[in-house]
């Protein structure tokens, strides 16, 4: 079956060092991906989302990188503060307005 | 432009008793999803409905859960008689079905007792 899966369930880092957090997914039918940050107590935030015809996109502090040979997504953060700590979720859609499919989550730890 | 409103934030209900949860799309916004997500979990997918009509079911238990999203009004998803199993937080999102990004609201947290 379909699924999403993340390499690592805890990340922890210093404030101001690079954070990478990765996702696999199965489906190679899908064609739009978003990360979403989630806060205790507090509903997906999203962060940024990319299509499967690019293999890269910024944002602010924040770059998807997409491979899909290998079927994996990644999300860099750069210069990581505080506020950036959180359960990082990647999600993916392979029918335009179609369902969600999210991964379990890596909580992603920022040390002062 | 408010984003996507859940109602209540918490709800507590004993067992056998019938929980209503109610979601507003943001605005302009007229497809509907729900999820639901138990501690240390990720977000699994529940129903998509446009307005009028549910899309996409298949992660709906098959007994006790229905959703619904009028012509007018906010999205309702229904429990009934509810167990202790169902106590979990259940996230609604919203989109305008064009562009893809999907918001979130802030969840209502069930409780069951």
């Amino acid at each position: 079956g379909e699924s999403v899966g993340l390499h690592l369930p805890t990340l922890s880092v210093q404030e101001g060092d690079n954070s990478i957090i990765n996702c696999a997914y199965s489906n190679s039918a899908s064609d739009y991906f978003i990360w979403y940050k989630q806060e205790s107590g507090k509903g997906p935030q999203f962060i940024i989302d990319i299509r499967s015809n690019m293999d890269k996109r910024q944002g602010q502090r924040v770059t998807v990188l997409l491979n899909k040979t290998v079927k994996h997504l990644s999300l860099q953060i750069a210069a990581t503060q505080p506020g950036d700590s959180a359960v990082y979720f990647c999600a993916e859609r392979y029918n335009q307005g179609g369902k969600l499919i999210f991964g379990q989550g890596t909580e992603l730890s920022v040390k002062p | 432009n408010a984003g996507v409103m859940q109602n209540p934030r918490h709800l507590v209900r004993r067992r056998g008793q019938e929980a209503r949860l109610r979601c507003s799309p943001m605005k302009g916004h007229s497809h509907v999803y729900w999820y639901r997500q138990l501690p240390e979990e990720g977000l699994k997918f529940m129903v998509y409905l446009q307005k009028e009509n549910i899309i996409d079911e298949s992660g709906m238990p098959k007994e006790r859960f229905s959703a619904e999203f009028p012509k007018e009004g906010p999205s309702i998803l229904r429990i009934q008689q509810v167990v202790r199993g169902d106590s979990a937080a259940y996230f609604c999102a919203s989109s305008d079905g064009h562009k893809s990004e999907a918001f979130f609201g802030q969840g209502t947290r069930l409780t069951v007792v």
